[in-house]
């Protein structure tokens, strides 16, 4: 069984769109995330929920928005998609402050 | 941002070789992880230090927490072609919440 599932894997679409991103963990972790990771491998986090709340909101875009319907799913939805938002962004989920369990990403690419 | 520069940025040697990769900041870190990232997947833990001057060893791999909990260090004996990936360090500061990773070392491990 996979423990942490993010979909879709790929994900190809025109600047100004909006999508989704859909992560799920079947680990019983009370807290995740969503992370950017750029060309250069650069992780950054995002976003951080815990028990579905928002603990963590890094310097992102309001474009960007979160949902946690309940602590085994943390989606990410992002509005007007723009070129620079084209990079692989990984879904993680952990106990509050231990090792991160890491989805296998998705790859955005906005043309 | 509490920012984690590794060292070499990269590496690539011979199988059976030793080598060292090392993880440091000017910022102290409640706990300090290891992943390793291959191609196309999210990151792996590897390994998790809490006490200063913390050694632990995973078969060739020995990991070590800085005494002051600033840096830390990957050393792999006699390295083989599967060690070869994207070595991060992470570190979670600032709250338990806030896992910061490092910038990465891209290891290749030549047979």
């Amino acid at each position: 069984d996979t423990a942490v599932s993010q979909t879709p894997k790929y994900l190809v679409t025109q600047m100004g769109n909006d999508k989704s991103i859909k992560c799920e963990q079947n680990l019983g972790h009370d807290t995740m995330y969503w992370y950017k990771q750029d060309s250069k491998k650069f992780l950054k986090i995002m976003f951080s929920y815990n028990n579905k709340e928002l603990i963590i909101n890094e310097t992102v875009p309001n474009r960007f928005s979160p949902k946690s319907p309940d602590k085994a799913h943390l989606n990410l939805h992002i509005n007007s998609l723009e070129l620079g938002d084209s990079a692989v962004y990984f879904c993680a989920s952990s106990h509050l402050g231990g090792g991160q369990f890491f989805g296998p990403g998705t790859r955005l690419t906005v043309l | 941002t509490q920012l984690l520069e590794q060292s070499p940025q990269f590496l690539s040697i011979q199988e059976g070789e030793n080598l060292t990769v090392y993880c440091n900041s000017s910022s102290v870190f409640s706990s300090l992880q290891w992943y390793r990232q291959e191609p196309g997947e999210g990151p792996v833990l590897l390994v998790t230090v809490v006490t200063g001057g913390e050694v632990k060893k995973l078969k060739r791999l020995t990991f070590q927490f800085g005494d002051a909990r600033k840096d830390s260090s990957l050393h792999i004996t006699a390295a083989q072609p599967g060690d070869t990936g994207l070595y991060l360090c992470a570190g979670y500061g600032g709250g338990a919440n806030n896992l910061f990773f490092g910038t990465g070392t891209r290891l290749t491990v030549i047979p």
